[in-house]
């Protein structure tokens, strides 16, 4: 995980909107992902977006995309108990199409 | 139901003893990978798997090795494993190319002494 760099704790409100943030090193990254786990389970797709989009937006989820500063961001609106979680960035590239690289991970908790 | 099975969920060994963890998945996906999670370091990548009899090197295959004799099957082998595989292993599947949605298996704990 080290060319995708998070945060790795988040601590929101329930019902405030939650900013997860990621930066990537790589310019030819050709697809970004969130994907989230929840405690005792594997990864599952949030969602994606392609490297020529800027923003990608999916009910409460909005993914923002600075291809300039190689940043990325997902924004959960209206955060829920429900959304507590790891949240992982990652990315694909056109100078090695055949894996994922990961970021860390960001663990969001939500207060009462 | 479309999934990607991992046994077993939970392993304690101890150093030097070989061990596989098998990983299955039902949907006819071509590709197939490894992951370990390790606190604070993500998910990183093990090997990797573009079809029958295809298998490469991901970031950190030191210490283990992989089949795919059938397409639906990915066993990881730790022919003698050491006390630093210790970690949480994730096997994933998709359609044909990473970059294609990502189905992950519920995870194997493996602790080695």
């Amino acid at each position: 995980g080290e060319d995708v760099e998070q945060s790795l704790f988040l601590s929101v409100r329930e019902g405030d909107s939650s900013v997860i943030n990621c930066t990537y090193t790589d310019s030819s990254s050709t697809y970004l992902y969130w994907y989230k786990q929840e405690p005792g389970a594997g990864l599952q797709l949030l969602t994606y977006i392609f490297s020529n989009m800027d923003m990608k937006q999916d009910q409460r989820l909005t993914v923002l995309l600075n291809k300039k500063d190689k940043h990325l961001s997902l924004r959960i609106a209206d955060t829920q108990t429900g959304d507590s979680a790891i949240y992982f960035c990652a990315e694909t590239r056109r100078s090695s199409a055949s894996k994922i690289i990961f970021g860390s991970g960001t663990r969001l908790s939500i207060r009462p | 139901e479309a999934q990607v099975t991992q046994n077993p969920r939970y392993l304690i060994t101890v150093t030097g003893k070989k061990l596989t963890v098998t990983c299955s998945q039902n949907m006819n996906h071509e590709y197939m990978s490894w992951y370990r999670q390790d606190p604070g370091l993500g998910l990183r990548q093990i090997y990797y798997s573009m079809n029958v009899e295809v298998t490469d090197k991901g970031d950190v295959p030191e210490g283990y090795k992989v089949s795919r004799k059938e397409k639906r099957n990915f066993p990881l082998i730790l022919e003698s494993p050491s006390p630093n595989q210790t970690s949480l292993y994730f096997c994933a599947s998709s359609l044909g190319q990473p970059t294609d949605t990502q189905y992950f298996g519920p995870g194997t704990r493996l602790t080695v002494l």
